[in-house]
């Protein structure tokens, strides 16, 4: 039973350049979420994505957006980026039924 | 709003030692607690939790107890191994999406 699955691992980027980040999520789960973690931090809440559609959303600018496909995968894009968008991004999915999350291993995205 | 506070690392143990991370939350009504651990390169792998006052969660020898009254999740091991080394991040839900509150996480180091 294959966990939650991100592409790329790890990524470098031009300061102004766009990225899409790609997640799979679990076997059975429908439910998937983006968070960013820092170097040193916890992981702060991006959004939610569910039923094809935009559920929750954290304190982050509208250049963060994100897109669920029919088969519950989702992809997390940033346009502009900063210097400061440096980070790993961790995706996390779980059931509409609010089990625990599982988080896939991260894209580590790197803006010079 | 909900935050999460963890006592900074990191911590360093000889093995066998007593383990015991510190974790108290602010939050509106009544959150779930959990405990997640990252190795290093790996995402976060839930480790326990608890979902009311005076719960336990316990898992692979960790324990933590869920205390309303002094708003506390402490993470305790009686005997730690060397494969403990990780990074223990504390964190809260309060809605029923699953969204999740991190704290700053603690670094533990464990040394034959």
């Amino acid at each position: 039973d294959a966990g939650v699955t991100q592409s790329p691992t790890h990524l470098i980027k031009t300061r102004g350049q766009q990225v899409t980040l790609r997640c799979s999520p679990k076997s059975g789960h429908d439910t998937v979420s983006w968070y960013q973690q820092a170097l040193g931090q916890g992981p702060q809440f991006i959004f939610q994505y569910y039923e094809e559609e935009e559920r929750q959303r954290g304190n982050f600018p509208d250049r963060f957006s994100g897109h669920q496909f029919p088969n519950y995968s989702s992809e997390l894009n940033v346009n502009a980026l900063l210097l400061g968008d440096s980070a790993l991004y961790l995706c996390a999915s779980s059931s509409a039924g609010g089990s625990p999350l599982h988080f896939g291993n991260g894209t580590r995205l790197t803006v010079t | 709003g909900d935050s999460v506070t963890q006592m900074e690392g990191p911590v360093t143990l000889s093995e066998e030692a007593f383990l015991t991370i510190n974790c108290t939350y602010t939050a509106t009504g009544y959150p779930s607690l959990f405990w997640y651990v990252q190795y290093p390169g790996e995402g976060l792998q839930l480790l326990l939790k608890a979902t009311k006052a005076d719960d336990k969660g316990s898992n692979k020898g960790f324990e933590a107890t869920y205390r309303k009254e002094t708003t506390s999740f402490h993470l305790e091991k009686g005997s730690v191994q060397v494969s403990d080394s990780a990074v223990y991040f504390c964190a809260l839900q309060t809605d029923s999406w699953g969204k999740l509150q991190f704290g700053a996480g603690t670094q533990v180091v464990v040394t034959p």
